[in-house]
């Protein structure tokens, strides 16, 4: 079955300091990918989709200048979390797509993230 | 945009006892309707969905229903077992052009007891 690969699984930075993550489709061409956060106890909520090739698209509430999201290929995503806070400190988690519209998502196994 | 309510937050059951979580939506346009559960610290894994032209859908011992006029669906889990015992997010999705996006309701808690 298709296959997101995200990394790190696990980082603590100090406050100040950016962090990128990486998220990559290994056996199938992702045009779309989602990135979520979710704090303990609590939903997923979407922080923006990235489309190939073109600016993300935020959620509102979400800071495009804090949270940089770079989608240059058909398999990989970054997310830069920069500056980060205390407040920052979170479980990340992208999705990914295909090209079809009912294409399935495809979940990576999460960043994280702690700020000290 | 498309909202999701999930009930209830929290569902301790027997070991062997049925457990069902609900789900209402905002959106009409939605069409499609995945549930996942999530162990701790864990991606979600997909573990049954429906589409809007189906009014219910059988795995084994899952099972989930749809409501289109009412906008609710629903997660029937039956025989429950210990390994059961995870957070459960439905969600819903509006399958038209590419990429669309998956909006999560806010979970549920199960615990299944023995």
């Amino acid at each position: 079955g298709a296959v997101v690969s995200q990394h790190p699984s696990r980082v603590i930075c100090k406050s100040g300091t950016s962090v990128k993550i990486e998220c990559r489709s290994l056996d199938f061409q992702a045009t779309t990918m989602f990135w979520y956060r979710q704090f303990p106890k609590q939903s997923l909520m979407l922080m923006a989709t990235s489309n190939e090739g073109s600016k993300a698209t935020y959620e509102q509430g979400v800071e495009k200048d804090k949270f940089l999201i770079n989608h240059a290929s058909l398999t990989l995503s970054t997310l830069t979390v920069t500056s980060a806070h205390p407040e920052d400190s979170s479980f990340y988690i992208c999705s990914a797509s295909g090209q079809a519209y009912n294409s399935p998502l495809h979940f990576g196994n999460g960043t994280r993230l702690t700020v000290t | 945009g498309e909202n999701v309510e999930q009930h209830p937050s929290t569902l301790s059951v027997q070991e062997g006892d049925s457990a069902v979580i609900k789900c209402t939506y905002s959106d009409s346009a939605s069409n499609y309707f995945p549930w996942y559960k999530q162990e701790l610290g864990k991606r979600p894994q997909l573990i049954i969905d429906i589409r809007s032209n189906v009014g219910e859908k059988k795995d084994q011992r899952i099972a989930v229903t749809l409501n289109k006029t009412a906008k609710h669906f629903s997660l029937h889990i039956t025989e429950t077992q210990p390994e059961d015992s995870a957070v459960y997010f439905c969600a819903a999705r509006i399958l038209t052009g590419g990429g669309n996006k998956l909006t999560f309701g806010t979970g549920t808690q199960l615990k299944v007891e023995l």
